[in-house]
Protein backbone atom coordinates (compact mmCIF):
# COMPACT_ATOMS: atom_id res chain seq x y z
CA UNK A 1 0.00 0.00 0.00
CA UNK A 2 1.16 3.68 -0.74
CA UNK A 3 1.57 5.75 2.30
CA UNK A 4 3.83 7.45 5.01
CA UNK A 5 5.30 5.34 7.91
CA UNK A 6 6.76 7.05 11.07
CA UNK A 7 8.67 5.25 13.54
CA UNK A 8 8.59 4.61 16.42
CA UNK A 9 4.89 5.84 17.41
CA UNK A 10 5.91 6.24 20.92
CA UNK A 11 9.59 6.89 22.16
CA UNK A 12 11.03 7.58 25.80
CA UNK A 13 14.46 9.17 25.77
CA UNK A 14 16.74 10.67 28.78
CA UNK A 15 17.29 14.20 28.96
CA UNK A 16 20.07 15.32 26.98
CA UNK A 17 20.44 11.97 24.64
CA UNK A 18 19.88 12.62 20.48
CA UNK A 19 16.95 10.64 19.59
CA UNK A 20 16.22 10.16 15.70
CA UNK A 21 12.57 9.61 14.39
CA UNK A 22 12.24 8.11 11.23
CA UNK A 23 9.58 8.53 7.93
CA UNK A 24 9.34 6.67 5.18
CA UNK A 25 7.73 7.42 2.16
CA UNK A 26 6.82 5.34 -1.15
CA UNK A 27 4.38 8.12 -2.78
CA UNK A 28 6.40 9.32 -4.86
CA UNK A 29 6.25 12.71 -3.41
CA UNK A 30 9.02 14.97 -3.98
CA UNK A 31 8.41 17.33 -0.81
CA UNK A 32 9.02 15.81 3.04
CA UNK A 33 7.72 17.95 6.05
CA UNK A 34 8.74 17.87 9.78
CA UNK A 35 5.94 19.26 11.99
CA UNK A 36 5.94 19.65 15.67
CA UNK A 37 2.38 19.60 17.40
CA UNK A 38 1.49 20.50 20.99
CA UNK A 39 -1.54 20.99 22.58
CA UNK A 40 -2.99 24.28 21.95
CA UNK A 41 -0.70 25.50 19.46
CA UNK A 42 -1.76 23.88 16.33
CA UNK A 43 0.92 22.22 14.03
CA UNK A 44 4.66 23.66 13.94
CA UNK A 45 7.32 23.41 10.45
CA UNK A 46 10.95 22.10 11.79
CA UNK A 47 12.17 21.35 9.10
CA UNK A 48 10.93 20.86 5.03
CA UNK A 49 12.94 19.43 2.00
CA UNK A 50 11.64 19.63 -1.45
CA UNK A 51 14.19 17.40 -3.51
CA UNK A 52 17.26 15.27 -2.47
CA UNK A 53 20.19 16.67 -0.60
CA UNK A 54 18.47 19.79 -0.18
CA UNK A 55 16.39 20.92 3.17
CA UNK A 56 15.25 24.43 4.43
CA UNK A 57 14.45 25.71 8.15
CA UNK A 58 11.18 26.04 9.59
CA UNK A 59 9.85 28.19 12.06
CA UNK A 60 11.17 25.70 14.82
CA UNK A 61 14.25 24.59 13.79
CA UNK A 62 16.64 24.94 16.81
CA UNK A 63 17.53 22.10 18.75
CA UNK A 64 16.90 19.81 15.54
CA UNK A 65 18.37 18.19 12.17
CA UNK A 66 17.37 16.44 9.26
CA UNK A 67 19.31 15.17 6.23
CA UNK A 68 17.33 13.90 2.72
CA UNK A 69 19.96 11.49 1.22
CA UNK A 70 17.23 9.59 -0.18
CA UNK A 71 14.00 10.79 -2.07
CA UNK A 72 11.15 8.42 0.20
CA UNK A 73 13.62 9.03 3.55
CA UNK A 74 13.42 12.13 5.76
CA UNK A 75 14.98 11.03 9.46
CA UNK A 76 14.88 13.76 12.04
CA UNK A 77 16.89 14.07 14.91
CA UNK A 78 16.04 15.56 17.95
CA UNK A 79 19.21 16.53 19.73
CA UNK A 80 19.72 17.55 23.28
CA UNK A 81 19.70 21.30 22.34
CA UNK A 82 15.83 20.97 21.76
CA UNK A 83 15.13 22.67 25.67
CA UNK A 84 11.23 21.40 24.97
CA UNK A 85 12.10 17.97 22.94
CA UNK A 86 8.60 15.97 24.73
CA UNK A 87 6.08 16.68 21.32
CA UNK A 88 3.97 14.62 18.72
CA UNK A 89 5.67 14.56 15.55
CA UNK A 90 4.09 14.96 12.57
CA UNK A 91 5.83 13.86 8.98
CA UNK A 92 4.01 14.73 5.79
CA UNK A 93 4.84 14.85 2.03
CA UNK A 94 3.55 16.67 -1.06
CA UNK A 95 3.23 15.90 -4.53
CA UNK A 96 5.71 18.48 -6.84
CA UNK A 97 3.70 20.63 -8.27
CA UNK A 98 0.31 19.99 -7.10
CA UNK A 99 -1.88 22.55 -5.07
CA UNK A 100 -0.82 22.27 -1.60
CA UNK A 101 -2.33 19.44 -0.30
CA UNK A 102 -0.23 17.69 2.35
CA UNK A 103 -0.15 13.79 3.13
CA UNK A 104 -0.05 13.05 6.79
CA UNK A 105 2.37 9.74 8.78
CA UNK A 106 0.52 8.50 11.72
CA UNK A 107 3.27 10.16 14.21
CA UNK A 108 5.74 9.33 16.82
CA UNK A 109 4.83 10.59 20.54
CA UNK A 110 8.12 11.49 21.67
CA UNK A 111 8.31 11.34 25.95
CA UNK A 112 12.34 12.99 27.38
CA UNK A 113 11.87 12.04 31.10
CA UNK B 1 1.68 38.13 8.56
CA UNK B 2 0.16 34.76 7.03
CA UNK B 3 -1.54 33.50 9.64
CA UNK B 4 -5.11 31.34 10.81
CA UNK B 5 -7.51 31.74 13.37
CA UNK B 6 -9.34 29.00 14.88
CA UNK B 7 -11.45 31.37 17.29
CA UNK B 8 -12.93 28.07 19.07
CA UNK B 9 -10.89 25.96 21.25
CA UNK B 10 -13.58 23.20 22.18
CA UNK B 11 -16.91 22.85 20.95
CA UNK B 12 -19.53 20.46 22.12
CA UNK B 13 -22.70 19.75 19.47
CA UNK B 14 -25.55 16.98 20.00
CA UNK B 15 -25.92 14.05 18.04
CA UNK B 16 -27.72 14.69 14.54
CA UNK B 17 -27.36 18.94 15.50
CA UNK B 18 -25.66 21.06 12.33
CA UNK B 19 -22.19 22.18 12.77
CA UNK B 20 -20.10 25.05 11.99
CA UNK B 21 -16.67 25.32 12.60
CA UNK B 22 -14.99 29.04 11.89
CA UNK B 23 -11.10 29.66 10.54
CA UNK B 24 -10.10 33.30 9.57
CA UNK B 25 -7.34 33.51 7.83
CA UNK B 26 -4.87 36.52 6.75
CA UNK B 27 -2.70 35.79 3.75
CA UNK B 28 -1.07 38.56 1.46
CA UNK B 29 -1.83 36.29 -2.29
CA UNK B 30 -4.55 34.07 -3.48
CA UNK B 31 -5.00 31.49 -0.92
CA UNK B 32 -5.20 27.84 -0.94
CA UNK B 33 -7.63 26.92 1.86
CA UNK B 34 -7.47 23.31 3.72
CA UNK B 35 -9.52 21.58 6.72
CA UNK B 36 -7.81 18.82 8.06
CA UNK B 37 -9.45 16.44 10.85
CA UNK B 38 -7.00 14.62 13.69
CA UNK B 39 -8.27 11.84 15.49
CA UNK B 40 -6.41 11.73 19.15
CA UNK B 41 -2.78 10.20 18.79
CA UNK B 42 -3.71 10.04 14.55
CA UNK B 43 -2.19 11.87 11.56
CA UNK B 44 -4.69 14.24 10.09
CA UNK B 45 -6.79 13.58 7.33
CA UNK B 46 -8.18 15.68 4.43
CA UNK B 47 -11.64 16.67 4.43
CA UNK B 48 -11.64 19.30 1.80
CA UNK B 49 -9.77 21.89 -0.02
CA UNK B 50 -10.12 25.30 -1.82
CA UNK B 51 -7.89 26.63 -4.89
CA UNK B 52 -10.50 28.25 -6.56
CA UNK B 53 -13.62 28.49 -9.08
CA UNK B 54 -16.51 27.43 -6.93
CA UNK B 55 -16.51 29.21 -3.13
CA UNK B 56 -18.53 26.67 -2.20
CA UNK B 57 -16.23 23.34 -1.93
CA UNK B 58 -17.45 19.53 -1.04
CA UNK B 59 -15.91 17.36 0.58
CA UNK B 60 -15.42 13.75 2.57
CA UNK B 61 -17.98 12.44 5.43
CA UNK B 62 -20.77 14.98 4.37
CA UNK B 63 -18.29 18.20 5.46
CA UNK B 64 -18.58 21.30 3.66
CA UNK B 65 -16.76 24.45 3.58
CA UNK B 66 -17.53 28.17 1.98
CA UNK B 67 -14.73 30.73 0.93
CA UNK B 68 -15.81 34.10 1.53
CA UNK B 69 -13.09 36.37 0.27
CA UNK B 70 -14.27 39.55 1.77
CA UNK B 71 -14.64 38.26 5.22
CA UNK B 72 -11.19 36.31 4.94
CA UNK B 73 -13.08 33.22 6.05
CA UNK B 74 -13.21 29.51 5.52
CA UNK B 75 -16.07 28.08 7.47
CA UNK B 76 -16.59 24.33 7.83
CA UNK B 77 -19.97 23.05 7.90
CA UNK B 78 -21.65 19.88 8.40
CA UNK B 79 -25.68 19.66 8.54
CA UNK B 80 -26.02 16.60 10.57
CA UNK B 81 -23.28 15.48 13.06
CA UNK B 82 -22.04 11.90 13.91
CA UNK B 83 -20.92 10.43 17.13
CA UNK B 84 -17.87 9.76 15.24
CA UNK B 85 -17.10 12.87 14.07
CA UNK B 86 -15.79 13.91 17.58
CA UNK B 87 -12.08 14.74 16.64
CA UNK B 88 -9.59 18.12 16.76
CA UNK B 89 -9.82 20.05 13.42
CA UNK B 90 -7.18 22.38 11.86
CA UNK B 91 -7.71 24.89 9.25
CA UNK B 92 -4.94 25.78 6.95
CA UNK B 93 -3.57 28.16 4.69
CA UNK B 94 -0.69 27.92 1.63
CA UNK B 95 -0.27 29.45 -1.49
CA UNK B 96 3.11 29.63 -4.24
CA UNK B 97 5.18 28.71 -1.17
CA UNK B 98 5.77 25.19 -0.16
CA UNK B 99 4.46 25.79 3.21
CA UNK B 100 0.97 25.41 4.98
CA UNK B 101 0.21 27.52 7.83
CA UNK B 102 -2.37 25.64 10.57
CA UNK B 103 -4.42 27.11 12.95
CA UNK B 104 -4.36 25.76 16.54
CA UNK B 105 -7.21 23.48 16.15
CA UNK B 106 -10.98 22.95 17.18
CA UNK B 107 -11.52 20.32 19.22
CA UNK B 108 -14.82 18.59 18.49
CA UNK B 109 -17.00 16.46 21.25
CA UNK B 110 -20.46 15.14 20.11
CA UNK B 111 -23.06 14.26 23.10
CA UNK B 112 -25.88 11.84 22.56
Amino acid sequence: DGGITQSPKYLFRKEGQNVTLSCEQNLNHDAMYWYRQDPGQGLRLIYYSQIVNDFQKGDIAEGYSVSREKKESFPLTVTSAQKNPTAFYLCATKKQGDTGELFFGEGSRLTVL
Amino acid sequence: AQSVTQPDIHITVSEGASLELRCNYSYGATPYLFWYVQSPGQGLQLLLKYFSGDTLVQGIKGFEAEFKRSQSSFNLRKPSVHWSDAAEYFCAVGGATNKLIFGTGTLLAVQP
